[in-house]
């Protein structure tokens, strides 16, 4: 089992570009969760999903969207990207026990 | 609203010194859940424990334990004799039971440097 995979591993983009961050686990769980995690700081919920076709916003959810067409899948769009939105991004998946497994991390940088 | 305070920014300690990482939180639910995660350098977060709030049975698993008292809404966790390999930040989190969801807030993290 790989778990939970997320792609690309690092990335650079130029204010005012786009992207998707991607998020992938074998783990069949139907809840998932995208995080940022700003240096020094803890971890802040962007998005949620509670399964395929079913989204919510969590705490900081601005400049962003999410979709769930698939169980495995739950991509992260940044749209117009901003200087704010450097980060890290962590992607998670919850099983039955409320415990959150996570992805390795995007580390993004917007200049 | 939920929080979770951790107040220990940094804690340096040298290998073989037991050290307790505070973590305080405020709820209004009856129902909830803590976690406590370990970020090593490498940067992936690694779960550690969860405790419900009906249970507040400390634990043990092997070097590490939890001190968990509704009385003082504190989760505090202890790593007894301290390995260089425990050098990592540690967060603490907290979640309400949601219908919909499990939404985790997390405190903003103690680093621990752990000195051989």
């Amino acid at each position: 089992n790989a778990g939970v995979t997320q792609t690309p591993k690092f990335r650079i983009l130029k204010i005012g570009q786009s992207m998707t961050l991607q998020c992938t686990q074998d783990m069949n769980h139907n809840y998932m969760y995208w995080y940022r995690q700003d240096p020094g700081m803890g971890l802040k919920l962007i998005y949620y999903s509670v399964g395929a076709g079913i989204t919510d916003k969590g705490e900081v959810p601005n400049g962003y969207n999410v979709s769930r067409s698939t169980t495995e899948d739950f991509p992260l769009r940044l749209e117009l990207a901003a200087p704010s939105q450097t980060s890290v991004y962590f992607c998670a998946t919850q099983n039955r026990g409320y415990e959150q497994y996570f992805g390795p991390g995007t580390r993004l940088t917007v200049t | 609203a939920q929080k979770v305070t951790q107040a220990q920014t940094e804690i340096s300690v040298v290998e073989k010194e037991d050290v307790t990482l505070d973590c305080v939180y405020e709820t209004r639910d009856t129902t909830y859940y803590l976690f406590w995660y370990k970020q090593p350098p490498s940067g992936e977060l690694v779960f550690l424990i969860r405790r419900n709030s009906f249970d507040e049975q400390n634990e043990i698993s092997g070097r590490y334990s939890w001190n968990f008292q509704k009385s003082t809404s504190s989760f505090n966790f202890t790593i007894t004799a301290s390995q260089v390999v425990d050098s990592a930040v540690y967060f603490c989190a907290l979640s309400e039971a949601q219908e919909y969801g499990n939404k985790l807030v997390f405190g903003a993290g103690t680093i621990l440097r752990v000195k051989s």
